[in-house]
Formats: structure tokens, sequence, C-alpha cells
């Protein structure tokens, strides 16, 4: 299996813009998590889903942020507008449940996301 | 709610020496599970070594332990023979092994994470 993959890898742009953040889990996984990591607040649970439903959002800083699972090979996270605040590197990771030894989270690369 | 706490920002080591990164943990709950993630530059992150807290044998994973104290909520990370590749962020993470409507809630909390650096 290739990992969690995360695109792009990087993201610059300009405040007010749009900016979409894609997530490919590992094939199998039932859990999907996206963190935002920043110097000032560490590493943030934003969101996570099990079996593609939104189980806790209540990390998510506001409105303008929202996140889709349509299905279980796939995730986005949108920011609309975006605002330079919302400048961190944001990590997707997916996880199982079925066993209970691979009880941890696996990472994407993570995306820096830059709003100048 | 769940809290991890990493009280040292920053740590150094000489290469082939041993060192400890703390880590303290708040909760209520008896059975969950303990982890310590590596951040290299490269911003991966890199499962380093586990622990089931209803296991009382420490963790290890060649030249990583810990050092888990269950009754004072402690779970330290040590690195023996220290390598320059060593050099990373080290995150200590909680996650509950409580079953919930939702199923298992699996989301991991961090701690603020401690910066390595490994001198040679």
């Amino acid at each position: 299996d290739a990992g969690v993959i995360q695109s792009p890898r990087h993201e610059v742009t300009e405040m007010g813009q749009e900016v979409t953040l894609r997530c490919k889990p590992i094939s199998g996984h039932d859990y999907l998590f996206w963190y935002r990591q920043t110097m000032m607040r560490g590493l943030e649970l934003l969101i996570y889903f099990n079996n593609n439903v939104p189980i806790d959002d209540s990390g998510m800083p506001e409105d303008r942020f929202s996140a889709k699972m349509p299905n279980a090979s796939f995730s986005n996270l949108k920011i609309q507008p975006s605002e330079p605040r919302d400048s961190a590197v944001y990590f997707c990771a997916s996880s199982s449940s079925s066993s209970t030894m691979n009880t941890e989270a696996f990472f994407g690369q993570g995306t820096r996301l830059t709003v100048v | 709610a769940q809290t991890v706490t990493q009280s040292q920002p920053e740590m150094s080591v000489q290469e082939a020496e041993t060192v400890t990164l703390s880590c303290t943990y708040d909760t209520s709950e008896s059975d969950y599970y303990l982890f310590w993630y590596k951040q290299p530059p490269s911003r991966q992150m890199i499962l380093v070594i586990r622990q089931e807290a209803y296991k009382q044998q420490n963790a290890t994973e060649n030249r990583f332990s810990v050092n888990f104290q269950k009754a004072a909520k402690s779970f330290s990370l040590k690195i023996s023979d220290s390598q320059l590749g060593d050099a990373a962020m080290y995150f200590c993470a909680y996650r509950s092994a409580r079953v919930s409507v939702g199923g298992a809630t699996n989301k991991l909390i961090f701690g603020t994470g401690t910066l390595l650096a490994v001198q040679p």
C-alpha cells in the first residue's frame, strides 16, 4: 500500500480564495482524521470520520472550514474564504478499528498551506 | 477531557548517548493506548513505539523503549545509542480504547512535542 496520500504537498493562495486539500486514506481503513499543525497550537484535530460519516467536527475552527468524505477512498477539506491565519501544515491520517494490534494512525505527508 | 503534556520543548544529546523524553497525560479512563511519534524535517509523522495501558511490561523497539508508569500517568521515551538520524520532533499521543456509539474512539490527542537535537 502507498500509505495515506495527500495533495497538494504545497499550496500558496491569496486571501479570500477557496482552498481544497485532498486525502486518500489507506485502503481498508475505516477512520480518517484531519489535523492542523502550527507552531503556536501544535497538532490540532479538526474533524474525523468513521465509515465516511463525520463523528466529531468540534475542532473545526470556523464555518469557513468544511470537510467531506464522499466515499471510503477520498476526503477533502475546504477553506472558503481563506485567511492568512489559516497558514499551517494540514495532515490527513487514517486508521483501522478492525485490529487491536494496529491501533496507531498512519499519516500522510501533509499539505503546507500558505495564505498571503 | 484527556490531555497530554510534554514539558521539554527542546532536548539535546550526544551521538551514541542515551536520552529520555518526558510525557505525562491526564485521563479518567483505565483502558487506552499511548504512542510516540517522530517527525523529522521531512514532516512525515512516523510511529516510533506504542504501549497498551493494560500491559504492565514496557514496550521496546530496538533502541527505543518506554517507561510506562500508569499510576503516575507518565510515559517517557528512552532512546539508546542516539544516532544523527534520531534528530526530530517527538510527539507523545493518547488514544482512548473506549468503544463509543460510533465505534472505537480512535482519535489521537497529541502533546506539544519535544525537539531533539543530536550532536556529533
